[in-house]
């Protein structure tokens, strides 16, 4: 079993709609959390961080379900600008320092 | 400010030749970690260095795969001899603490024929 896993997707959106995926992490050790978001062709550039309470930038909602051991992302009204390839990343306490990084969700919305 | 800096940024060479990958992190961080990205295998960690010391290589596919870090400000990540698999895009990262957000370079497009 992967370490990090997510539905490679893709997701099609309509714009305006709302769409809401997961990452889920097989090391209960995992201490920090991440969304990044990776357009076709260029680098991962981080989307967010995720805090333990949850946390909300503009229309992005991240949130962290430990008992269950996944993060979600949640994109509201979403833009055609939007579509990318999202990526989670965790890091565990017994690997500080070292990202394990999602193979990535699939966003795309359409017009 | 500068990002990461990654050179070439792209790179096509044939079966057997030697590849050199550079990097450039953000000046002050004090971790670097190359990663290799192709579409069935995602984004793999390669090796991540600490105040320019490696500190796990555990993805390092093979032998013929070598990184260095001589100073803070620079980075090699040598393929030799390169072989056709290792086609990928390859990026630098670097960040100011190990819990802390990694920024990415553009990445090489390396392609070996």
């Amino acid at each position: 079993r992967k370490e990090v896993e997510q539905d490679p997707g893709p997701f099609n959106v309509p714009e305006g709609a709302t769409v809401a995926f997961n990452c889920t992490y097989s090391n209960s050790a995992s201490q920090s959390f991440f969304w990044y978001r990776q357009d076709c062709r260029k680098e991962p550039k981080l989307l967010m961080s995720v805090y333990s309470s949850g946390n909300e930038d503009g229309r992005f909602t991240a949130q962290l379900n430990r008992a269950s051991q996944y993060i979600s992302l949640l994109i509201r009204d979403s833009k055609l600008s939007d579509s990318a390839t999202y990526l989670c990343a965790v890091i565990g306490t017994d690997s500080w320092g070292k990202f394990q990084f999602g193979a990535g969700t699939q966003v795309v919305v359409t017009p | 400010d500068a990002g990461v800096i990654q050179s070439p940024r792209h790179e096509v060479t044939e079966m057997g030749q030697e590849v050199t990958l550079r990097c450039k992190p953000i000046s002050g961080h004090d971790y670097l970690f190359w990663y290799r990205q192709t579409m069935m295998r995602g984004l793999e960690l390669l090796i991540y260095f600490n105040n320019n010391v490696p500190i796990d290589d555990s993805g390092m596919p093979e032998d013929r795969f070598s990184a260095k870090m001589p100073n803070a400000s620079f980075s090699t990540l040598k393929i030799q001899p390169s072989e056709p698999r290792d086609s990928a895009v390859y990026f630098c990262a670097s960040s100011g603490g190990g819990g802390n957000e990694q920024f990415f370079g553009p990445g090489t497009r390396l392609t070996v024929l």
